[in-house]
């Protein structure tokens, strides 16, 4: 079992729908979430990260984390074209400060 | 402000050379990462500096990387001898400090071992 797994996708939503990727891990110590967006070519962006059980909203992004289900979401709302990257999960490995990444989803919006 | 800085951007050797990459993490930031991603590997951790403590190199694959950070700031990966399977991405992100704070990424360096 990966320490984090993500659905590589792609996952394909109509611009102006809601996008949902989610993610599991397996670390029951991780206290630490992380989602960042990868376009083609170029380094991992931070776009949300999350530590307590719940929904973090920023704008378009909702970040959702349940520790009893060791699964973390991140709903993108009103997609775009730009939205269109991978999406990498990442959580932090207890008592460590190392990050683990999922193998990303690719998603598309498409217009 | 400035982000984190890697240079160079590309690098391509030959195997069986040395190469070093460097990082300058985010001002202010105690805490600095070296990363690889390779084609269908994903990112992998690969060692971590938080700053006067021993570094956590849990992640270098072999005793051919070793990385230093002079100062509690810039950091160099250095990878001796290089293989063709060294060809990757090597990303270096930071954080303000360690244990769970959101890490900042740098542009990379690509490597290419011929």
């Amino acid at each position: 079992q990966k320490e984090v797994e993500q659905n590589s996708g792609p996952l394909s939503v109509p611009e102006g729908a809601i996008a949902s990727l989610n993610c599991t891990y397996s670390d029951r110590g991780s206290q630490s979430f992380f989602w960042y967006r990868q376009y083609s070519g170029k380094s991992p962006e931070l776009i949300m990260f999350i530590y307590s059980n719940g929904d973090k909203e920023d704008g378009r992004f909702t970040a959702q984390l349940n520790k009893a289900s060791q699964y973390v979401s991140l709903l993108i709302r009103d997609s775009q074209p730009s939205d269109s990257a991978t999406y990498l999960c990442a959580v932090n490995k207890s008592n460590t400060g190392k990050l683990i990444f999922g193998q990303g989803t690719t998603l598309q919006v498409k217009p | 402000g400035a982000g984190v800085s890697q240079s160079p951007s590309n690098k391509v050797t030959e195997k069986g050379k040395d190469v070093e990459l460097r990082c300058d993490p985010i001002s202010g930031h105690t805490a600095l990462y070296w990363y690889r991603q390779s084609l269908g590997q994903g990112l992998e951790f690969l060692i971590y500096f938080q700053g006067n403590s021993a570094p956590d190199k849990s992640g270098l694959p072999s005793d051919r990387f070793s990385a230093e950070r002079t100062g509690g700031s810039v950091s160099t990966l250095t990878i001796q001898r290089t293989q063709q399977e060294d060809s990757a991405v090597y990303l270096c992100a930071s954080s303000l400090t360690g244990f769970n704070q959101p890490q900042h990424f740098g542009d990379g360096t690509r490597l290419s071992i011929l």
